[in-house]
C-alpha cells in the first residue's frame, strides 16, 4: 500500500459527459501528478500541482482539468468525454522538495475509466 | 526530445533463470533513474531511485544499476510472484516522468 488513495476504483459513463476522479497523496506529501494510462500510449503524465499551485502541464487536453485544495487532495475532471478517454488514471504523490534532484513518486492504485 | 526506451518488451523465463532488463534513456541532466513495478490492473509499485552513474541498488532478488546512457534491472534466480511489468521513468524538465512502454517479465514454475 502505497499510501495514496483514489477513488472510485471503476468509473463508467457515456459519450459526452463529465466525471471527476478523486486522489488523497500520502500524509506528508506536497506534489500530486496525474498520469494516463492506455494500452497504446503508455504511462503518460497530464499535471502536476505543488502545494495548491499548479506546477507542470503534460499532454493534457483542454477539456481536462484539475485542482489541488488546501487539504492537498487533488481533483481531476474530464469533459465531452470521448470513446478515446477510456484509460486507466493515476495519481502520484511526492515530498516535493526543490533541489538538484527529483524525488520519488508513490503512485496510487487508480481508476478506470470506460466511456462507451 | 526526452526518451525512455525499454528491452525486451517482453520475457519469458523459467524459475531460477537469471536475466537483466534493459532501460536506455535520453535527457539532458539525469534527475534521477527510477523503476518502477506494475501488476495487471494495478499502480506502479515503487522500486529503486539511482542518481548517479555507477550506482547500485538491491531488494530481493533484483538489483539496478546505472550507466550514464542506460540501467540494468538484474533479476537473480526468479520466481513466478516476480512476474509483471516492469518500468523505468526519467524526470523531464523538473519533475515529470518519461515512461518507458515497459517490460512484460513471465516467470514459470
Amino acid at each position: 500500500d502505497s499510501g495514496v488513495t483514489q477513488t472510485p476504483k471503476h468509473l463508467i459513463t457515456a459519450t459526452g459527459q463529465r466525471v471527476t476522479l478523486r486522489c488523497s497523496p500520502r500524509s506528508g506529501d506536497l506534489s500530486v501528478y496525474w498520469y494516463q494510462q492506455s494500452l497504446d500510449q503508455g504511462l503518460q503524465f497530464l499535471i502536476q500541482y505543488y502545494n495548491g499551485e499548479e506546477r507542470a502541464k503534460g499532454n493534457i487536453l483542454e477539456r481536462f482539468s484539475a485542482q489541488q485544495f488546501p487539504d492537498l487532495h487533488s481533483e481531476l475532471n474530464l469533459s465531452s468525454l470521448e470513446l478515446g478517454d477510456s484509460a486507466l488514471y493515476f495519481c502520484a504523490s511526492s515530498v516535493g522538495v526543490a533541489g538538484g534532484f527529483t524525488d520519488t513518486q508513490y503512485f496510487g492504485p487508480g481508476t478506470r475509466l470506460t466511456v462507451l | 526530445e526526452d526518451q525512455v526506451t525499454q528491452s525486451p518488451e517482453a520475457l519469458r523465463l523459467q524459475e531460477g533463470e537469471s536475466s537483466s532488463l534493459n532501460c536506455s534513456y535520453t535527457v539532458s541532466g539525469l534527475r534521477g533513474l527510477f523503476w518502477y513495478r506494475q501488476d495487471p490492473g494495478k499502480g506502479p509499485e515503487f522500486l529503486f531511485t539511482l542518481y548517479s552513474a555507477g550506482e547500485e541498488k538491491e531488494k530481493e532478488r533484483l538489483k539496478a544499476t546505472l550507466t550514464k546512457k542506460e540501467s540494468f534491472l538484474h533479476i537473480t534466480a526468479p520466481k513466478p510472484e516476480d512476474s509483471a511489468t516492469y518500468l523505468c521513468a526519467v524526470p523531464q524538465a523538473g519533475t515529470a516522468l518519461i515512461f518507458g512502454k515497459g517490460t512484460t517479465l513471465s516467470v514459470s514454475s
